[in-house]
């Protein structure tokens, strides 16, 4: 299996756009979780999914943050407007079963380095 | 790119020493705890886990060590390679728990 699959690698966009990042889970997987990484706040969930249904979104930072499942091996993570401070990488990691029952098929991405100016 | 943190604390250590990273966790209801390996440029790494019925837990070349009455967390890696170099996090959770908790992390460099 090549992994999780996250993309882009590297963006740089201006304030106010509109960002996009996508996550291809592994097969099987039947857990989505979103994490972002910054030097401030360290690894932080965003959110997570089960079977594609959102389960808990409360570490989501703020309206302007969105995320979708709508199949079992795609989900998105929106940032619309982008600002300065949504700076960070932007993890996807997927497993197989919950964290507690099976912590060790939890898989991260490479992540989505996002820098916005 | 590099694992954001540039101000961690870092441990360097001999190439062939025996590495010992410690982590202090905030929740006295945890109950499963993992380690996490991070490479630069890349996603956090499953090392190895412990739940809080057991104080020790070893895997290959790791022992994970667990003092619940200090909530305090260690991870020992014997014999130290270059391709150990890393950022290290220990994380926590309970049950039911699909929330995991990040430590702050610690870098390692192994010196040649």
């Amino acid at each position: 299996d090549a992994g999780v699959i996250q993309s882009p690698r590297h963006e740089v966009t201006e304030m106010g756009q509109e960002v996009t990042l996508r996550c291809k889970p592994i097969s099987g997987h039947d857990y989505l979780f979103w994490y972002r990484q910054t030097m401030m706040r360290g690894l932080e969930l965003l959110i997570y999914f089960n079977n594609n249904v959102p389960i808990d979104d409360s570490g989501m930072p703020e309206d302007r943050f969105s995320a979708k499942m709508p199949n079992a091996s795609f989900s998105t993570l929106k940032i619309q407007p982008s600002e300065p401070r949504d700076s960070a990488v932007y993890f996807c990691a997927s497993s197989m079963d919950g964290i507690y029952d099976s912590g060790n098929t939890i898989y991260f991405g490479e992540g989505s380095w996002l820098t916005v100016v | 790119g590099e694992s954001v943190g540039l101000h961690l604390p870092t441990l360097s250590v001999q190439e062939g020493d025996n590495s010992i990273i410690n982590c202090a966790y905030s929740n006295s209801a945890s109950d499963y705890f993992i380690w996490y390996k991070q490479e630069s440029g890349k996603g956090p790494q499953f090392i190895i886990d412990i739940r809080s019925n057991m104080d020790k837990r070893q895997g290959q070349r790791v022992t994970v060590l667990l003092n619940k009455t200090v909530k305090h967390l260690s991870l020992q890696i014997a014999a130290t390679q270059p391709g150990d170099s890393a950022v290290y996090f220990c994380a926590e959770t309970r049950h039911p728990g699909n929330k995991l908790t990040f430590g702050g992390g610690t870098r390692v460099l192994v010196k040649p």
